[in-house]
């Protein structure tokens, strides 16, 4: 049973240029969370997913933007690049968003923005 | 911000167990507390969660004072692969995202 998948594992842009981020949850999981990591600190809850909608949302300007597909897959959409977006960005899927179940995160994809 | 406070970092010997405080003293009746911990350059793991009992699985124990004001994450046999940041969060059962403090770095050695 594959896990929380993501893609690219590494990705370098430009500031100001776009980028999409994709996540495929666990099996049996329907919903999808992202969250970003800067250097030296824990996760910040970026946004929620569930039924193709957006459920939550944390601190995170409009440049920040994500989707659901109808097979639970995500992505995540960052436009008009700043070097501050340079982070670790983590999926991490559930069952339901209202269940005391853990979420379960994949290994990330590293986005360098120079 | 984070509702949790932990030390930022600890040392355990191999072999010996690994007790992790985290304080929550503003702790709601209805939120539990979740352990993650994350080993270097991975996504966080689950490791354990409870309300107001004791917990124990096959990785850890988590034991909560009576006052949930606080608990300790117990890793009973530390070994190598144990180094890692460990977060101790609280979070209602109804549809909240987890929010990260900065955890605890625990660095096993042998």
């Amino acid at each position: 049973d594959a896990g929380v998948t993501q893609s690219p594992t590494h990705l370098i842009k430009t500031r100001g240029q776009q980028v999409t981020l994709r996540c495929s949850p666990k099996s049996g999981h329907d919903t999808v969370s992202w969250y970003q990591q800067a250097l030296g600190q824990g996760p910040q809850f970026i946004f929620q997913y569930y039924e193709e909608e957006e459920r939550q949302r944390g601190n995170f300007p409009d440049r920040f933007s994500g989707h659901q597909f109808p097979n639970y897959s995500s992505e995540l959409n960052v436009n008009a690049l700043l070097l501050g977006d340079s982070a670790l960005y983590l999926c991490a899927s559930s069952p339901t968003p209202g269940a005391s179940y853990e979420q379960y995160f994949g290994p990330g994809t590293r986005l360098t923005v120079t | 911000d984070a509702k949790t406070t932990q030390p930022p970092s600890m040392d355990c010997a191999e072999g010996r167990a690994a007790n992790l405080p985290c304080n929550h003293s503003t702790i709601s009746g209805n939120e539990y507390v979740y352990w993650y911990r994350q080993i270097h350059s991975q996504g966080p793991q689950y490791i354990i969660h409870g309300l107001k009992n004791n917990e124990t699985n096959e990785m850890a124990s988590l034991i909560i004072t009576e006052d949930r004001k606080s608990s300790t994450l117990i890793l009973p046999h530390a070994t190598l692969r144990d180094t890692a940041v460990y977060y101790c969060i609280v979070r209602v059962v109804i549809g909240t995202a987890l929010i990260f403090g900065k955890g605890t770095t625990l660095s096993v050695s042998s």
